[in-house]
């Protein structure tokens, strides 16, 4: 079945670090593929997504680019901030099963000044 | 209001108490999801609506969980005869778009359920 496997945390980065947070899925069709974030107290919404191979999703300095060779869709930021802290979920969405979602476990970013 | 909205916030129950979730999606949207989020975990799929029909009820864990959208806007999620187990974080999506075409998820902020 579709599945995705994302990056254990926690990680801890010093502020203006490099990101990466790496993800990869299976599935049976052709996924779209997201990436969620989770602030502090907060729901989680949208960060970033791409709707086919080799399609780069981008937001708020992240990019994700969609890999079909490799199955993988990492999280990279160039220079993360303290206000970056949350938890990042990688997730798909497969037409093949009912446009269900399936999410990853999450990984918890701690950014310390 | 602008998001999805979710009541209660918090809820704790005794063991075998029966405890009813409720939530409001974002106005006009067509599809409406059910996940159950264990401490530390991703959101685990309950229960898909497009608009009042219930798609796919896969993951409930047991009959004993129970969903409705009867007019196709709120819903409900039902736990009779709560366990232990039971105890997460229970969040509803909402999406404009049909089963057809993925379109992005607006998430409420949950309800946390402890069972006593």
């Amino acid at each position: 079945g579709d599945s995705v496997t994302q990056m254990e945390g926690p990680v801890t980065l010093s502020e203006e670090a490099f990101l990466t947070i790496n993800c990869t899925y299976t599935a049976t069709g052709y996924p779209s593929l997201f990436w969620y974030v989770q602030y502090p107290g907060e729901g989680l919404q949208l960060l970033l997504k791409a709707t086919k191979a080799d399609d780069k999703g981008s937001n708020k300095g992240f990019e994700a680019t969609y890999r079909k060779e490799t199955t993988s869709f990492h999280l990279e930021k160039g220079s993360v901030q303290v206000s970056d802290s949350a938890v990042y979920f990688c997730a798909l969405s497969d037409r093949n099963t009912g446009n269900q979602f399936y999410f990853g476990t999450g990984t918890s970013l701690t950014v310390i000044p | 209001g602008a998001g999805v909205s979710q009541s209660p916030r918090y809820k704790v129950a005794k063991r075998g108490q029966d405890v009813a979730l409720r939530c409001d999606p974002i106005s006009g949207h067509v599809s409406l999801f059910w996940y159950q989020q264990a401490l530390g975990q991703g959101p685990e799929f309950l229960t898909y609506f497009q608009n009042e029909a219930q798609l796919d009820k896969s993951g409930l864990p047991s009959d004993r969980f129970f969903a409705e959208r009867p007019e196709g806007s709120v819903s409900t999620l039902k736990i009779q005869r709560t366990q232990q187990e039971d105890s997460a974080v229970y969040l509803c999506a909402s999406s404009q778009t049909s089963v057809r075409s993925p379109g992005e998820l607006f998430f409420g902020e949950g309800s946390r359920l402890t069972v006593l």
